[in-house]
């Protein structure tokens, strides 16, 4: 268990909708990405956020849209859904800080499957 | 051209044997070097991570870097059926605040 948690698990819906994916980060950590990973595909980094601000970003489509809470969770919407997005998406977090040798490695949440018809 | 270049394999391989997993990158500010183990589109789980050139050894397994080559290396010794996962490299310049992932190597142990 790596201490990260992700909610739902898993989420059917429709073309068209909206839905909202949920992360908490390892206590302690301030540091949450998002990646998205389609079927046998890698790992596609979405975003970063450090303490409440957007630290990086990736191809995240502008459909897509992310915030990190002052309680340091964090929450992926996904608007205007299309058959495409149907994925596994994974929140990671890790004790980035931005400072010089701030390791950036991170830990993974089990992941929302993400099954969009 | 990627920023990191992983064989997908599949790499298959019998019980007991000694595996090499390997990735390349162009940037050459890469600093941090890690390898992450998928199991059947689990979360992805951490083994190893190096800071800059060097071997790290961590029971059965051990990561190289060698940043003049622009290379990274996973070596699992006495493989076992409980290895078969995907395997991914990641490496990160802290500067851009992101990881980068290899697409990932899938490896098979067969009893």
């Amino acid at each position: 268990d790596s201490g990260v948690t992700q909610t739902p698990k898993h989420l059917i819906t429709a073309t068209g909708q909206r839905v909202t994916l949920r992360c908490s980060p390892r206590s302690g950590d301030l540091s949450v990405y998002w990646y998205q990973q389609s079927l046998d595909q890698g790992l596609q980094f979405l975003i970063h956020y450090y303490n409440g601000e957007e630290r990086a970003k990736g191809n995240i489509l502008e459909r897509f849209s992310a915030q990190q809470f002052p309680d340091l969770h964090s929450e992926l919407n996904l608007s205007s859904l299309e058959l495409g997005d149907s994925a596994l998406y994974f929140c990671a977090s890790s004790v980035y800080s931005g400072a010089i040798r701030s390791t950036d490695t991170q830990y993974f949440g089990p992941g929302t499957r993400l099954t969009v018809l | 051209q990627k920023e990191v270049e992983q064989d997908p394999g599949p790499l298959s391989v019998p019980e007991g044997a000694i595996v090499s997993l390997n990735c390349t990158y162009s940037n050459s500010a890469f600093q941090y070097f890690m390898w992450y183990r998928q199991y059947s589109r689990k979360g992805p789980e951490l083994l190893m991570y190096t800071y800059s050139s060097g071997n790290k050894e961590d029971g059965r397994f051990t990561a190289q870097v060698d940043k003049s080559s622009k290379y990274i290396s996973l070596f699992i010794r006495d493989s076992q059926p409980s290895d078969s996962a995907t395997y991914l490299c990641a490496m990160s310049d802290t500067n851009a605040g992101k990881s980068t992932f290899g697409d990932g190597t899938t490896l098979t142990v067969k009893p």
